[in-house]
């Protein structure tokens, strides 16, 4: 069973600019779930894929936007970068009705 | 809307004494209960799940929590700690109220563990 992976690990950029990270899902699991987890805070939940649709939002702008693909892998679209957007971005995989989300080791993204 | 409270931030203990993490919650709905470790830089690791079945959950590493409805908590336990439990530790909530299945996290309690 593979479980879930995320690329790059690190990412440097400036404000202003775009980023795109990127999420494969575990085995099995067809929903992707997207957190941003700020310096000592808990993640906070961005949005989530359902059969390549968005399924869910939370209170984050539009500049934050995703995709879902057919193989259920995912990416992250951020523009017009902002310095409050540096964070570790986690991605998590689970079946549609699990309560379980399994993680990646997450996208560590500096906005200089 | 759903919450979680930690209620330390920090939370230190000598290696094999017992370790407690409190969490208290708040769901509109018969709520899901995790908690989560993460390690420095690295993801996070489920320790272990309450779903509306027994109240006392046993998990990985020795580590286990109960479920109390009367006092909306969720309090993690572990008997004799360990240098390799020092790390941060989540509590958190999830319902499919919504429709889909969403997790809210509260803030994280630090576990740090001297010799």
């Amino acid at each position: 069973e593979t479980g879930v992976t995320q690329s790059p690990t690190h990412l440097i950029k400036t404000r202003g600019q775009q980023v795109t990270l990127r999420c494969s899902s575990q085995s099995g699991h067809n929903t992707v779930s997207w957190y941003q987890q700020a310096l000592g805070q808990g993640p906070q939940f961005i949005f989530q894929y359902y059969r390549e649709e968005e399924n869910g939002r939370g209170n984050f702008p539009p500049r934050f936007s995703g995709l879902q693909f057919p193989n259920y892998s995912s990416e992250l679209n951020v523009n017009a970068l902002e310095l409050d957007d540096s964070a570790l971005y986690l991605c998590a995989s689970s079946m549609r009705d699990g309560y379980e989300q399994y993680f990646g080791p997450g996208t560590r993204l500096t906005v200089t | 809307a759903q919450s979680v409270t930690q209620l330390d931030s920090h939370v230190s203990v000598s290696e094999g004494t017992p370790v407690l993490l409190r969490c208290n919650y708040s769901s509109s709905y018969s709520p899901s209960l995790f908690w989560y470790v993460q390690h420095p830089n690295k993801g996070l690791q489920l320790l272990l799940k309450y779903t509306s079945a027994a109240t006392l959950v046993k998990g990985i590493n020795g580590f286990e929590a109960e479920f109390k409805k009367s006092e909306t908590s969720f309090h993690l336990t572990k008997p004799s700690a360990h240098m390799s439990d020092a790390a941060e530790y989540f509590c958190v909530v999830s319902d499919l109220g919504s429709g889909y299945s969403t997790l809210t996290f509260g803030k994280g309690t630090m576990l740090l563990v001297s010799p």
